[in-house]
């Protein structure tokens, strides 16, 4: 049973540039959530994907965008990048319809933008 | 924003002892959820407390939540070089909601 994955591992952007990051649920699962998490902090909420639509988002800008398709895998989507959009990009899997409601993380993505 | 305040931000022991780390946090909560990272990768759950819970066990680790406190507590009985990494906790004022996680503790245990 493969756990979450997500691609690729590192990125290396400069500012202005556009990103696509992409993500995998656990086998089963059917809520893709975000999460940026800057160095030495804990991770930051960015949104929440649930049949196909975003049903939270967190305090970012319209910049962080994204998608689920209807395998239930996500992309997260950065525009116009920033410096401080450098970060541990980390996507997390769970099951409404399962009832299941620990939430699996993948290894995460590195985007350093330089 | 971060909600939790974990305490002690750092910590470091021998092995074989045990390793106590608190969590505080700020709004009312569904569930609370333990986090370990190592290095700088995904973090690897530990254990899910619901707030109608007050205690849960999971092989080594023991965790306490007090809602009246809005605290919370992982011990790690034994400590292994291996427990070395980061501990996150995070709420869920709502089922299958958002995360918010604290800063962290960092536990370095020595062979």
């Amino acid at each position: 049973d493969a756990g979450v994955t997500q691609s690729p591992t590192h990125l290396i952007k400069t500012r202005g540039q556009q990103v696509t990051l992409r993500c995998s649920p656990k086998s089963g699962h059917d809520t893709v959530s975000w999460y940026q998490q800057a160095l030495g902090q804990g991770p930051q909420f960015i949104f929440q994907y649930y049949e196909e639509e975003e049903r939270q988002r967190g305090n970012f800008p319209d910049r962080f965008s994204g998608h689920q398709f209807p395998n239930y895998s996500s992309e997260l989507n950065v525009n116009a990048l920033l410096l401080g959009d450098s970060a541990l990009y980390l996507c997390a899997s769970s099951s409404m319809r399962q009832g299941q409601e620990t939430q699996y993380f993948g290894p995460g993505t590195r985007l350093l933008v330089l | 924003s971060q909600q939790g305040e974990e305490d002690p931000q750092a910590l470091s022991i021998q092995e074989g002892e045990n390793a106590t780390m608190n969590c505080s946090y700020k709004t009312s909560i569904n569930n609370l959820q333990w986090y370990r990272q190592n290095s700088g990768r995904g973090l690897v759950h530990l254990i899910l407390i619901r707030s109608n819970e007050r205690e849960k066990h999971s092989g080594r680790l023991r965790v306490t939540l007090d809602t009246s406190k809005k605290s919370s507590s992982l011990l790690i009985t034994a400590s292994r070089a291996a427990d070395t990494a980061s501990y996150f906790c995070a709420t869920d004022a709502r089922s299958y909601g958002k995360l918010t996680f604290g800063q962290g503790t960092i536990l370095t245990v020595h062979p």
